[in-house]
């Protein structure tokens, strides 16, 4: 069955920082990937999403993410981490099926 | 601001009762998606439509049931509500409902049944 693995729950790192948020994804063929970062009390905002073709994925608020298909995962990093970037990131993956599975969530917190 | 709307933005009810979410979609989105947000299951699939037709149904419950009406506004329906019905619900539209399509959030309606 299809599924999405966010390994960590909460990370906490240095304004300034490199960030990276894993994510491992359980599906047979390759998936639609996406990554979505909420706000609090917020609603939900895609920050990237993968296809197929360069397996180097550039989103919104300089995130970027890397899809390995031999390891079924699609971390998402940004090189300098800033105090606005604290917020819940999600990792989501849809197939043909229509269906979108949304990973728990990583929590990050941005310590000054 | 992602253009999706939802009513309300809050909700305080007693258990046993129903109630009904509003979600508008962007303009020239035909597809509506809704979503639970608890803490406990996470951000949980619950239903799609596409231009007024069922597309794909996850986790739903049998007490629960949505609509998308002609001029593309959804209505999802909770009956007979429990205390573990309290969460964040959340609408979402696409372009065209495909598993590819950049999904729009709305603000989320926060649902709490006492």
């Amino acid at each position: 069955a299809q599924s999405v693995t966010q390994p960590d729950i909460h990370i906490t790192v240095s304004e300034g920082a490199s960030l990276e948020l894993r994510c491992n994804y359980s599906y047979g063929a390759t998936p639609y990937l996406f990554w979505y970062v909420q706000s609090p009390g917020q609603g939900l905002q895609l920050l990237l999403k993968y296809f197929s073709g360069d397996t180097l994925v550039q989103g919104i608020k300089g995130f970027e993410a890397e899809f390995k298909r031999s390891q079924s995962s699609f971390n998402l990093r940004k090189p300098s981490v800033h105090w606005s970037d604290a917020a819940e990131y999600f990792c989501a993956c849809s197939t043909g099926g229509f269906k979108t599975i949304f990973g728990a969530g990583t929590r990050l917190f941005v310590k000054a | 601001d992602s253009g999706v709307t939802q009513t309300p933005k809050h909700l305080i009810t007693a258990t046993g009762q129903r109630v009904t979410l509003r979600c508008s979609p962007r303009s020239g989105d035909l597809s509506v998606y809704w979503y639970q947000q608890s803490l406990d299951q996470g951000l949980q699939f619950l239903i799609q439509y596409y231009n007024g037709e069922e597309r794909a149904k996850g986790n739903i419950l049998e007490r629960f049931s949505a609509q998308q009406f002609p001029d593309l506004h959804s209505e999802l329906n909770l009956s007979s509500l429990e205390l573990g019905d309290s969460a964040l619900y959340f609408c979402a539209s696409s372009v065209r409902g495909l598993a590819k399509d950049t999904q729009y959030f709305g603000p989320g309606t926060r649902l709490t049944v006492l």
